[in-house]
């Protein structure tokens, strides 16, 4: 199993719709989790970190499900400023501070 | 404005030439890290340094030197052992970490590099 798992997309939907992204990780005494943005030839932007509890941030809401190892990040009314590849990231367990990035589902918003 | 910068944006380079890649911040943040990105690849680490004058090798290192003679900046060097050099080089950095938990790290705009 790979350390950080994700659908590449793409990701096509119209302006409005409601799409989720869910992502897979390997080691279950992983700590830390987040959601990245990257716009295309960008470097990748914080979007929220995940919360045990979940959270929301306006249209942007992140899970999290430890016993089945997965995060989700649900996208809702999405606007075309939304099309981007998103990237799941995970501590890397036994190294401080290191992350390691899921290659990122990438997500295409048409009118 | 604090922030992380990263110069030049393109770089051009003719192969067996080494060349350095410039990251700079002010965010007060001990943590610096470098990642190369290939199209359609995850982020992948090449070095990393979590204090000044100490820097670990990440998962790709070969090919690749790093110095940390100040906290603000970490540039890393593509020598010419590196076989495929051209990439896009991400710099980043975080506030030093005690515990794994919160160690969001925070991205400067790259470094596209090109060897012909």
């Amino acid at each position: 199993r790979k350390e950080v798992e994700q659908d590449p997309g793409p990701f096509n939907v119209p302006e409005g719709a409601t799409v989720a992204f869910n992502c897979t990780y390997s080691n279950s005494a992983s700590q830390s989790f987040f959601w990245y943005r990257q716009d295309c030839r960008k470097e990748p932007k914080l979007l929220m970190s995940v919360y045990s509890s979940g959270n929301e941030d306006g249209r942007f809401t992140a899970q999290l499900n430890r016993a089945s190892q997965y995060i989700s990040l649900l996208i809702r009314d999405s606007k075309l400023s939304d099309s981007a590849t998103y990237l799941c990231v995970v501590n890397k367990v036994g190294s401080q501070g290191n992350l390691i990035f899921g290659k990122g589902t990438k997500l295409s918003v048409k009118p | 404005d604090g922030g992380i910068t990263q110069s030049p944006k393109y770089l051009f380079r003719k192969e067996g030439q080494n060349v350095t890649l410039s990251c700079e911040q002010n965010l007060n943040h001990d943590a610096m890290y470098w990642y190369r990105q290939d199209p359609g690849q995850g982020l992948r680490l090449i070095y990393y340094s979590q204090i000044v004058n100490d820097f670990q090798k990440g998962d790709i290192a070969e090919g690749y030197s790093v110095s940390r003679e100040k906290k603000e900046s970490f540039p890393l060097t593509v020598t010419s052992a590196q076989k495929n050099p051209t990439a896009f080089y991400l710099c980043a950095s975080s506030i030093r970490i005690i515990r794994e938990a919160n160690n969001e790290q925070f991205f400067g705009p790259g470094t596209r590099l090109t060897v012909l």
